[in-house]
């Protein structure tokens, strides 16, 4: 059974502290992925990798860096978390084996909360 | 670029009635056309997934979803809801060949008894 793991599902932290939420894949799939879900706004792409060291910024980038340095492991860092990070996080990964369908596997989510 | 409007945040509707989800994307390019559920608490998973070939695509728990080019949609459809429906259904886009994957802004479905 393919399996993404976030380690984290609830995080409480207040404004200032580094953050790190990890992430792994069982599927050696080389690309992954760390979106960020809001209500009525959707996931919304932060980082992507799609190569271990490899990694390219999403849409909405600003205040967050990531780290892939093992292909079954994708980091996000938030440096100095504020109040306006507070939100559900959610990693994924996809293959590029024969067909890519494109098709998202995800892991069940960290819920962040920062005072 | 991608975009991707879902119709209705939110939908209402009773134990073993039909229900429709509306999806409209726009791209310059070919895509891959997705359907991703959530229940509370947990991640997404995969609907069901147009790729190519027919335009009537069958998913788990009973789901469907019909491409539209001419009309640039994606609806996604059930002839009879369970509560166990209930959940947000996102719609999502990639465009062949690319890396990036757009979700709309998610519909949440509510099954009443």
């Amino acid at each position: 059974d393919v399996k993404v793991t976030q380690s984290s599902r609830y995080l409480v932290k207040r404004t200032g502290e580094k953050v790190f939420l990890e992430c792994v894949q069982d599927m050696d799939h080389e690309n992954m992925f760390w979106y960020r879900q809001d209500p009525g706004l959707g996931l919304r792409l932060i980082y992507f990798s799609y190569d271990v060291k490899m990694k390219e910024k999403g849409d909405i980038p600003e205040g967050y860096s990531v780290s892939r340095e093992k292909k079954e492991r994708f980091s996000l860092i938030l440096e100095s978390a504020s109040t306006n990070q507070t939100s559900m996080y959610l990693c994924a990964s996809r293959g590029n084996r024969g067909r890519n369908t494109g098709e998202l596997f995800f892991g069940e989510g960290s819920r962040l909360t920062v005072l | 670029a991608q975009s991707v409007t879902q119709l209705d945040s939110q939908v209402p509707v009773f134990e073993e009635a039909p229900v429709e989800l509306r999806c409209n994307y726009s791209s310059s390019v070919s895509v891959y056309l997705f359907w991703y559920v959530q229940y509370p608490n947990q991640g997404l998973q995969l609907l069901l997934k147009y790729l190519s070939g027919s335009t009537l695509v069958k998913g788990i728990n009973g789901f469907e979803a019909e491409f539209n080019k001419s009309q640039t949609s994606f609806h996604l459809r059930k002839p009879s809801v369970h509560i166990s429906d209930t959940a947000e259904y996102f719609c999502a886009v990639t465009s062949t060949g690319g890396f990036k994957t757009i979700f709309g802004a998610g519909t949440r479905l509510f099954v009443k008894a």
